[in-house]
C-alpha cells in the first residue's frame, strides 16, 4: 500500500445527487492533491492543498468542492454532476508542493460513474 | 505549451520478451522526468526519476534513459513478466515558477503468457 487511502473505491450517482470522496494519508506529508483521470487522457490536476491551504484550483467547475480539514485528510464534495464527469478520481500526497525532487504518492482512486 | 507525448499508446508482448516505451517532451526549462507504473484499479507508483545530468538509471528489470538534448526518454523492460502488465506514465517537471508537472497520456502494456 502507498499510505494513501481513498473511499469509496466505486461510486455511481445520479446528476442530482450529492456525494463526497474521502482521502487520508498516513505518510506525514504536508501537501495533498486531487487529480482526474479520464480514459485515454493524461491526468488532470484539479486542486492542490499545502498545509491545509488551497494553493491551486485549475479552473475546475464549482460542482466540485474540495475541503482539507487537516494535513492528513482531503475531501471532494460532488453535486449536480454531469455524465462527462465520470472518471477515476485520484488523491495524492507529497512532502512539500512542487519540490524539484518531489514524488507523488497516489491512492487507488474512486471510480465515479454519473448516470 | 508544455507537452509530454508517449508512444506507443498500447503494446502487447509475450512473457519473457523485452520492450521499450518512449516519452518525448517539450517542457522547458526542464527539471526532471519521472516514470510511474499504474496497475489496473490502482494509483500510479513511481519507478524512477531522471535528472538533467543522468543518462541511464536502472531499477531491477526497468531501465530508464534520458537524452536532454533531444528531449526524449525511454523505459526499457527486460524479460517481461505478467505482473508488468500496467500503464506506464511519463511525468516531466519544469524548472520555473511553481515547478509544474506535465503528464503524458501513458502506454498501456499487456504481457501475455
Amino acid at each position: 500500500e502507498t499510505g494513501v487511502t481513498q473511499t469509496p473505491r466505486h461510486l455511481v450517482m445520479g446528476m442530482t445527487n450529492k456525494k463526497s470522496l474521502k482521502c487520508e494519508q498516513h505518510l506525514g506529508h504536508n501537501a495533498m492533491y486531487w487529480y482526474k483521470q479520464s480514459a485515454k487522457k493524461p491526468l488532470e490536476l484539479m486542486f492542490v492543498y499545502s498545509l491545509e491551504e488551497r494553493v491551486e484550483n485549475n479552473s475546475v467547475p464549482s460542482r466540485f468542492s474540495p475541503e482539507c480539514p487537516n494535513s492528513s485528510h482531503l475531501f471532494l464534495h460532488l453535486h449536480t454532476l454531469q455524465p462527462e464527469d465520470s472518471a477515476l478520481y485520484l488523491c495524492a500526497s507529497s512532502q512539500g508542493v512542487n519540490r524539484h525532487d518531489g514524488v507523488l504518492f497516489f491512492g487507488s482512486g474512486t471510480q465515479l460513474s454519473v448516470l | 505549451k508544455n507537452q509530454v507525448e508517449q508512444s506507443p499508446q498500447s503494446l502487447i508482448i509475450l512473457e519473457g520478451k523485452n520492450c521499450t516505451l518512449q516519452c518525448n517532451y517539450t517542457v522547458s526549462p526542464f527539471s526532471n522526468l519521472r516514470w510511474y507504473k499504474q496497475d489496473t484499479g490502482r494509483g500510479p507508483v513511481s519507478l524512477t526519476i531522471m535528472t538533467f545530468s543522468e543518462n541511464t538509471k536502472s531499477n531491477g528489470r526497468y531501465t530508464a534513459t534520458l537524452d536532454a538534448d533531444t528531449k526524449q526518454s525511454s523505459l526499457h523492460i527486460t524479460a517481461s513478466q505478467l505482473s508488468d502488465s500496467a500503464s506506464y506514465i511519463c511525468v516531466v517537471r519544469g524548472n520555473n515558477a511553481g515547478n509544474m508537472l506535465t503528464f503524458g497520456g501513458g502506454t498501456r502494456l499487456m504481457v501475455k503468457p
